[in-house]
């Protein structure tokens, strides 16, 4: 399963809250990603990193901020959560020997009321 | 921009072959993949094929690429039950950092 561990796993919150998404990885891998998962849209990305607080966008990056203080810790931040980020979010990691696939943790389901 | 399509939907007969359809547009991509998702469950890699392969098998599973017409398929063998998922492909995404896009993905459902 790659180490990878997300918390919380389920959070109800409410509009204009902020709210904070842990992904948690034991095996020091340099890239990681968060996504979210939405019917009839698949996977997609919000935000990534390719080491400690280096960070990109993503294609769905509005209203998210990430960061990455240390190699196995990637913080997805709500700064004040809308109902349109209710969702799935999927954190991932990628293996960069050979064939670059990533693993993914085991998601978050976070409702906005 | 890049852009992966599947059908959404495959019903199926237990015992009987499937077959999941992909398309892509990002002809750089060096690598495709199959991930399947389980109720509740993060997605899982299945299956991936290098971008100069035409095919690819590993016991019941089968891929087939073909890149002229940016097609990807998964086939699976004798459908069981337990492949009742969410089927997704992918490709890697231009600009590095091993990013991929990945299709809406195709429910299957297997019936007896």
């Amino acid at each position: 399963d790659a180490g990878i561990t997300q918390s919380p796993r389920h959070k109800v919150t409410e509009t204009g809250t902020p709210v904070t998404l842990r992904c948690h990885q034991t095996e020091n891998h340099r890239y990681m990603y968060w996504y979210r998962q939405d019917p009839g849209h698949g996977l997609r990305l919000i935000h990534y990193s390719y080491g400690v607080k280096d960070t990109d966008k993503g294609e769905v990056s509005d209203g998210y901020s990430v960061s990455r203080s240390k190699t196995e810790d990637f913080l997805l931040t709500l700064e004040s959560a809308t109902s349109s980020q209710t969702s799935v979010y999927f954190c991932a990691i990628s293996v960069t020997a050979g064939t670059d696939t990533q693993y993914f943790g085991p998601g978050t389901r976070l409702t906005v009321l | 921009g890049e852009d992966v399509e599947q059908s959404l939907f495959l019903s199926v007969r237990e015992g009987d072959s499937s077959v999941i359809n992909c398309t892509y547009t990002d002809s750089s991509s060096t690598y495709l993949y199959w991930y399947k998702q389980e109720p509740g469950a993060g997605l899982q890699l299945l299956t991936y094929i290098f971008s100069n392969m035409d095919m690819k098998q590993d016991q019941r599973l089968t891929v087939l690429l073909n890149k002229k017409d940016k097609h990807l398929s998964l086939r699976i063998a004798d459908t069981q039950t337990g492949d009742s998922a969410i089927y997704f492909c992918a490709e890697t995404l231009p600009g590095g950092y091993n990013k991929l896009i990945f299709g809406a993905g195709t429910r299957l459902a297997v019936h007896p």
